[in-house]
């Protein structure tokens, strides 16, 4: 698939586990970032990766949440004693990066339900 | 604080009733706008990006226009596979490489 592939699709677990999401993204692509849309809102910058450069983690909602690129592709945002209000679906997008406002083309999410 | 605000947050049209959805924005350095398609279950589908103002792009019955302000999707003769939530998204100045997206506009179009 030419697209960004991103799983679980749909996870479900407890108030307080911990949980992994894993974006793999277009091939080529080395800008990355992960959004969070939750219900009846909009999407919500989370962080941005390029290439080795440090990355903008402005937008994580707390320090329960964190994330990693490993060798300039596959990405994974873990967020730690997770909380209900972390229900949301987490969405992963990729970009070429020769300019900065190539857009940016998005997986279709992972969903996650924190009971 | 750069915003994004999008209108109607809802659309209802018959088949073949042409219409146009609004994005508002407040920016600081404009240095892209960007439109995108999202069906339910899926993550959004890139349509468009608009640069400056004055800028149009077109797209089967989609055209998108730029202006200091504000955006416009105007959508021609709609078919029913239309049907989605458009997203306005800014990328502001500044070296800031993240999307500031609107709510969306939920357009439905009926035979």
């Amino acid at each position: 698939g030419a697209g960004v592939s991103q799983s679980p699709s749909n996870k479900v677990t407890e108030k307080g586990k911990d949980v992994e999401l894993r974006c793999d993204p277009i091939s080529g692509h080395t800008a990355l970032y992960w959004y969070r849309q939750s219900l009846g809102q909009g999407l919500e910058f989370l962080i941005y990766f390029q290439g080795n450069s440090a990355p903008d983690k402005s937008g994580l909602p707390s320090d329960r949440f964190s994330a990693e690129r490993t060798g300039g592709s596959v990405s994974t945002l873990t967020i730690q004693r997770t909380q209900q209000e972390d229900s949301a679906v987490y969405l992963c997008a990729s970009s070429l990066e020769q300019s900065s406002n190539q857009p940016q083309h998005f997986g279709d999410g992972t969903r996650l339900s924190i009971l | 604080e750069d915003q994004v605000t999008q209108s109607p947050e809802a659309l209802r049209l018959q088949e073949g009733e042409s219409s146009s959805l609004n994005c508002s924005y407040t920016v600081s350095g404009l240095r892209g706008l960007f439109w995108y398609r999202q069906d339910p279950g899926k993550g959004p589908e890139f349509l468009f990006t608009l640069y400056s103002a004055g800028e149009e792009k077109e797209k089967e019955r989609l055209k998108a226009t730029l202006t200091k302000k504000e955006s416009f999707l105007h959508i021609t003769a709609p078919k029913p596979e239309d049907s989605a939530t458009y997203l306005c998204a800014v990328q502001a100045g500044g070296g800031y490489n993240k999307l500031i997206f609107g709510a969306g506009t939920r357009l439905a179009v009926h035979p």
